[in-house]
């Protein structure tokens, strides 16, 4: 497709269970981001992968989350016995080699009960 | 580190009413300036940039001027409309270091437009 997509786009899991959100960037684009977004905590940098330079994960909040990016383009984010407060908005965003612009996909909204 | 401070919302205004959305920014170097705007409902999508001092991003008739001086990149709008009810983020990316493009945001302001 032409822009960032994400999956689920909704996700109800239940506390302690393990939870994968999958993104697929623009085709081409070397650099992947994922952000979270929550009431009352706006957008928050979780991790980067650009090519095949280790990832910066200095954003992700406990090591419950890992993410992943197989072959340079899909990525997996798995958040491990979810708690209530992981409950938000996760956001998938790639950038092209050139350029500093960054295009965000609608994102996958979990709610852990 | 970077911060990007915004304007706290909500931001209501009739439909034909100026608009400003404050917008700060702390960062070193020389960073790039954004604003975002999140439809109900949708994504985030990039409204306008600005790369450089002085420069002036523009986009369905928002506007927003890099200004160094006072560490600042307010958005305006002439005359709003009941379709510009959105939230908007302020952000900015530095250029440097090991996560180039990483963009840092701001709060996030609510903008409401009435009829």
């Amino acid at each position: 497709g032409a822009g960032v997509s994400q999956s689920p786009s909704n996700k109800v899991t239940e506390k302690g269970k393990d939870v994968e959100l999958r993104c697929d960037p623009i085709s081409g684009h070397t650099a992947l981001y994922w952000y979270r977004q929550s009431l009352g905590q706006g957008l928050e940098f979780l991790i980067y992968f650009q090519g095949n330079s280790a990832p910066d994960k200095s954003g992700l909040p406990s090591d419950r989350f890992s993410a992943e990016r197989t072959g340079g383009s899909v990525s997996t984010l798995t958040i491990q016995r979810t708690q209530q407060e992981d409950s938000a908005v996760y956001l998938c965003a790639s950038r092209p080699s050139s350029g500093n612009t960054i295009y965000f996909g609608e994102g996958s909204w979990l709610t852990v009960v | 580190g970077d911060s990007v401070t915004q304007m706290e919302g909500p931001v209501t205004l009739s439909e034909e009413a100026f608009l400003t959305i404050n917008c700060t920014y702390t960062a070193t170097g020389y960073p790039s300036l954004f604003w975002y705007v999140q439809y109900p409902g949708e994504g985030l999508q990039l409204l306008l940039k600005a790369t450089k001092a002085d420069d002036k991003g523009s986009n369905k008739g928002f506007e927003a001027t890099y200004r160094k001086e006072t560490t600042s990149f307010h958005l305006e709008k002439g005359s709003v409309q009941v379709s510009d009810s959105a939230v908007y983020f302020c952000a900015l990316s530095n250029a440097g270091g090991t996560s180039y493009g990483k963009l840092t945001f701001g709060q996030g302001t609510i903008l409401t437009v009435h009829p």
